[in-house]
């Protein structure tokens, strides 16, 4: 089983670029989120979507947009992107229903933006 | 508003020797979940428990426990005779229960403790 997959695993961007992040999950989940995780700081949320064609804003959304493309496709542009956006992005996805609250996460996109 | 703190930045171990990553939460929410989730070298998030604010019952898999106490807020994660394989980042986590049902919320997360277990 594939899981969550995310593509590029590895990118990097000159000031100002722009570039969109892929996430697709086959486990037929409803809720997929976006996390970066930065040095001594954890993960922290950007977007989520709790459910096809719904999106919001997370912790840190300031500099990303996302789309719900489907309901297996999560993706997050980084419109022009800055050097403060250099970090890890996770995407991960949960199923819906009572008691299904683990979330599976995607190998991790590293961003470097110069 | 919900916290967790993971006050061990790094700790480092000799192989075999048992070694316990504490993690104290916060959170105003009567029901809520604590994760525990391990991210190795190779750099994904591996899921490793869950535990339901109601049961305070420790849990052994193998050679790793958990000890969750709620008077202290606590939710420890013990490894005995450690092994240089678990060497990895451990973080731990907390969502109000029923939160993630709705798509409305994510996981907290605390900073992670780097563990390093030296052959």
């Amino acid at each position: 089983n594939a899981g969550v997959t995310q593509t590029p695993k590895f990118q990097v961007l000159k000031t100002g670029q722009s570039m969109t992040l892929q996430c697709a999950q086959d486990m037929n989940h409803n809720s997929m989120y976006w996390y970066r995780q930065d040095p001594g700081m954890g993960l922290r949320l950007i977007y989520y979507s709790a459910s096809e064609g719904t999106t919001d804003k997370g912790e840190v959304p300031n500099g990303y947009n996302v789309s719900r493309l489907n309901k297996r496709e999560f993706s997050l542009r980084l419109e022009s992107a800055a050097p403060s956006q250099t970090s890890v992005y996770f995407c991960a996805s949960t199923p819906s229903g009572t008691g299904k609250n683990i979330q599976y996460f995607g190998a991790g996109t590293r961003l470097s933006v110069l | 508003a919900q916290k967790v703190t993971q006050a061990q930045t790094e700790i480092s171990v000799v192989e075999k020797e048992d070694v316990t990553l504490d993690c104290v939460y916060e959170t105003r929410d009567t029901t809520y979940y604590l994760f525990w989730y391990k991210q190795p070298p190779s750099g994904e998030l591996v899921f490793l428990i869950r535990r339901n604010s109601f049961d305070e019952q420790n849990e052994i898999s193998g050679r790793y426990s958990w000890n969750f106490q709620k008077s202290t807020s606590s939710f420890n994660f013990t490894i005995t005779a450690s092994q240089v394989v678990d060497s990895a980042v451990y973080f731990c986590a907390l969502i109000k229960r029923g939160a993630m049902d709705t798509g409305r919320r994510a996981l907290t997360f605390g900073s992670g403790t780097r563990l390093q277990v030296q052959p």
